[in-house]
C-alpha cells in the first residue's frame, strides 16, 4: 500500500456521461499530480494540484477538470466522455512541489463503452 | 511532442546479466531525474533517482547514469532477477514542476 488512494480501482460508463476519479493523498503529503495512461502511451501528466491550489497544466482536455479539496483529497471531473477516454488514471502526491519524485495510487480504469 | 523518450519498447535479459535500459529527453532545463518501477494493476513504484550535479547513482543493484551533454539516462540493474521483470519509466522535471514519463520500458528477465 503506497498510501496513496484511488477510487473506484475499475470504472465503465456509456459515451456522453460524466464521471468522478477520487485520489486521497498519503498522509502529509500537500501536492497531487493526475496522469493519464492510455494503451502504449507513456504517462500523460493532466494537472497538479498543491494545497488547493491548482499549480500546472498539462495536455489536460477541456472537458475534464479537477480540484483540491481543503482536506488535500482531489477529484477529477471527466464529461462527455468518448471513446476515446478509455484510459488508465493515476493520481500521485508528494510532499512538496516536484521533489522527491512521487507515490502513485494504482490507478483507476476507466472504460467508455 | 514527447519530451522524454524510451525508444526501447521491450527488453528481455537473462537471468544475472545486466539489464540496460535507456532513456532521452529534449529540455535542457530538467535538472532532476526518476525511474519508476510499475508491475500489472499497480501504481507506478519510484526506484531511484539523480540529479543533474552528478552523473552516477548507485543504490544496490541499481545504478543510473546521466550523460546532460547527451540529454540522455540509463539505467543499469546488475544482476538482473525475474522479480525484476516490470516495465520500468523514466521521468524528467525541472525541481518544483511536473515531471514528464516516458512511454516505457516492458523488462522480462529470463530465469
Amino acid at each position: 500500500d503506497s498510501g496513496v488512494t484511488q477510487t473506484p480501482k475499475h470504472l465503465i460508463t456509456a459515451t456522453g456521461q460524466r464521471v468522478t476519479l477520487r485520489c486521497s493523498p498519503r498522509s502529509g503529503d500537500l501536492s497531487v499530480y493526475w496522469y493519464q495512461q492510455s494503451l502504449d502511451q507513456g504517462l500523460q501528466f493532466l494537472i497538479h494540484y498543491y494545497n488547493g491550489e491548482e499549480r500546472a497544466k498539462g495536455n489536460i482536455l477541456e472537458r475534464f477538470s479537477a480540484q483540491q479539496f481543503p482536506d488535500l483529497h482531489s477529484e477529477l471531473n471527466l464529461s462527455s466522455l468518448e471513446l476515446g477516454d478509455s484510459a488508465l488514471y493515476f493520481c500521485a502526491s508528494s510532499l512538496r512541489q516536484g521533489q522527491d519524485g512521487y507515490t502513485f495510487g494504482s490507478g483507476t480504469r476507466l472504460t467508455v463503452v | 511532442d514527447q519530451q522524454v523518450k524510451q525508444n526501447s519498447p521491450s527488453l528481455s535479459v537473462q537471468e544475472g546479466r545486466i539489464s540496460i535500459l535507456n532513456c532521452d529527453y529534449t529540455n535542457s532545463m530538467f535538472d532532476y531525474f526518476l525511474w519508476y518501477k510499475k508491475y500489472p494493476a499497480e501504481g507506478p513504484t519510484f526506484l531511484i533517482s539523480i540529479s543533474s550535479i552528478k552523473d552516477k547513482n548507485e543504490d544496490g543493484r541499481f545504478t543510473v547514469f546521466l550523460n546532460k551533454s547527451a540529454k540522455h539516462l540509463s539505467l543499469h540493474i546488475v544482476p538482473s532477477q525475474p522479480g525484476d521483470s516490470a516495465v520500468y519509466f523514466c521521468a524528467a522535471g525541472d525541481t518544483g514542476n511536473q515531471f514528464y514519463f516516458g512511454t516505457g520500458t516492458s523488462l522480462t528477465v529470463i530465469p
